[in-house]
């Protein structure tokens, strides 16, 4: 199938080891934060959110933090595994009214077995 | 449950020719969102419709894109005339409302040659 990671930067972990993902935000506005999750040939998938009232979010195997101060997302995966392989996007909004979602450029995770 | 459903997965037409493409949301799903994803980039917005009704088209070049979900369930977006830099994949998402968890189709590859 098509390849979304063709151009985006590209994190090389090791099975097993923990992942960082960041991302840079544009509108100090945005007061609700999603990460998808993009395999390849297959539509982005929801990971986690976390609003602007929230500086950290668990889910299971991953964290997201959120410092508005400098309009930073990180996500953080535990343990990473082959199937964490895929492109991972973030994407801001501003609840209320229509919310419209912007998605960042995205990064690339590669697995190392 | 079923997710979103689009169609045809792939399509190679000429420049200048029209195309279209159908989505079927998850059934009960008032908002329909259609994306467009260049390689290498974050989905970007075309389209939002509440229902039947169009609330977001900010981003759509008009002059040659047109969508519909006049039944407010399915919709199709159209391209008339195609040019090369069309080239992308056009997914398809629904949420049961604004603001709730948005859910993606595996989207439809268009190649403009």
């Amino acid at each position: 199938g098509e390849s979304v990671g063709l151009h985006l930067p590209t994190l090389s972990v090791q099975e097993g080891d923990n992942s960082i993902i960041n991302c840079a935000y544009s509108n100090s506005a945005s007061d609700y934060f999603i990460w998808y999750k993009q395999e390849s040939g297959k539509g982005p998938q929801f990971i986690i959110d976390i609003r602007s009232n929230m500086d950290k979010r668990q889910g299971q195997r991953v964290t997201v933090l959120l410092n508005k101060t400098v309009k930073h997302l990180s996500l953080q995966i535990a343990a990473t595994q082959p199937g964490d392989s895929a492109v991972y996007f973030c994407a801001e909004t501003i609840s209320g009214g229509y919310q419209k979602v912007t998605f960042g450029t995205g990064t690339k995770l590669q697995v190392i077995p | 449950e079923a997710g979103v459903a689009q169609s045809p997965r792939y399509k190679i037409i000429e420049k200048r020719q029209s195309v279209a493409f159908w989505c079927n949301p998850i059934s009960g799903h008032a908002t329909l969102y259609w994306y467009q994803q260049i390689l290498g980039q974050g989905p970007k917005l075309l389209i939002q419709f509440q229902n039947n009704g169009v609330v977001d088209d900010s981003q759509l070049p008009k002059d040659r894109f047109s969508a519909e979900r006049l039944k407010g369930v399915d919709s199709t977006l159209k391209i008339q005339p195609a040019k090369l830099e069309d080239s992308a994949v056009y997914l398809c998402a629904s949420s049961l409302d604004r603001g709730d968890e948005a859910f993606f189709g595996q989207g439809t590859r268009l190649t403009v040659v």
